[in-house]
């Protein structure tokens, strides 16, 4: 069974830019989350779809946004990317929105010059 | 505020040398402590999750249990390729999202 698929896998932005990072879920999930990870640091929730709406929303500027689309796959967008944003981005699904486990895929490598 | 603190930040082992990693949560309302492995540019991968204190669970090398206040992975006569980050995070309350705690790099060394 496929597992959790991101793309792309590496992306260089220059400050100022936009990005759109992509994610396919497992096969009969229905929600998908994003999260951010800087070096050293543990994954830092960025938002959660579930049937297609939001169900939750980190603390992250407005810059961010995402949506789901009726297959379950989801994008995440950056706009006006800043040097900070540089990180892995790991997109997760799972079953439900709530108490089960999330998997994650291997992530977006963000540099932003 | 609902936290996850992971101790030690960094741990060093020898091959066979067995010991234990500490998740200390503050929560509302625990609906499941995860654990996971992070090797360094990939995805975390789900190791356990549990619901309930008392609870245990087992996975070749490693053991998982749960407390009220804190959660320990027991890794027993570990092999270099155990060698990772291993990420703890809980799920709480109404929402669906999980809080990381910064993980505990592991080095097992032939």
């Amino acid at each position: 069974d496929a597992g959790v698929t991101q793309s792309p896998t590496h992306l260089i932005k220059t400050r100022g830019q936009h990005v759109t990072l992509r994610c396919s879920p497992i096969s009969g999930h229905k929600s998908v989350s994003w999260y951010q990870q800087v070096l050293g640091q543990g994954p830092q929730f960025i938002f959660q779809y579930y049937e297609k709406e939001e169900r939750g929303r980190g603390n992250f500027p407005d810059r961010f946004s995402a949506r789901q689309f009726p297959n379950y796959s989801s994008e995440l967008n950056v706009n006006a990317l800043l040097l900070g944003d540089s990180a892995l981005y790991l997109c997760a699904s799972s079953y439900r929105d709530t108490s089960y486990e999330q998997y994650f895929g291997p992530g977006t490598r963000l540099t932003v010059t | 505020e609902d936290q996850v603190t992971q101790s030690p930040e960094a741990l060093r082992l020898q091959e066979g040398e067995s010991s234990s990693l500490n998740c200390s949560y503050t929560v509302s309302g625990l609906r499941g402590l995860f654990w996971y492995r992070q090797d360094p540019g990939k995805g975390p991968e789900f190791l356990f999750t549990l619901y309930s204190a008392g609870e245990e669970k087992e996975k070749e090398r490693l053991k998982a249990t749960l407390t009220k206040k804190e959660s320990f992975l027991h890794i027993t006569a570990p092999k270099p390729e155990d060698s990772a980050t291993y990420l703890c995070a809980v799920q709480g309350g109404s929402q669906g999202n999980l809080i990381f705690g910064k993980g505990t790099k592991l080095s097992v060394k032939p």
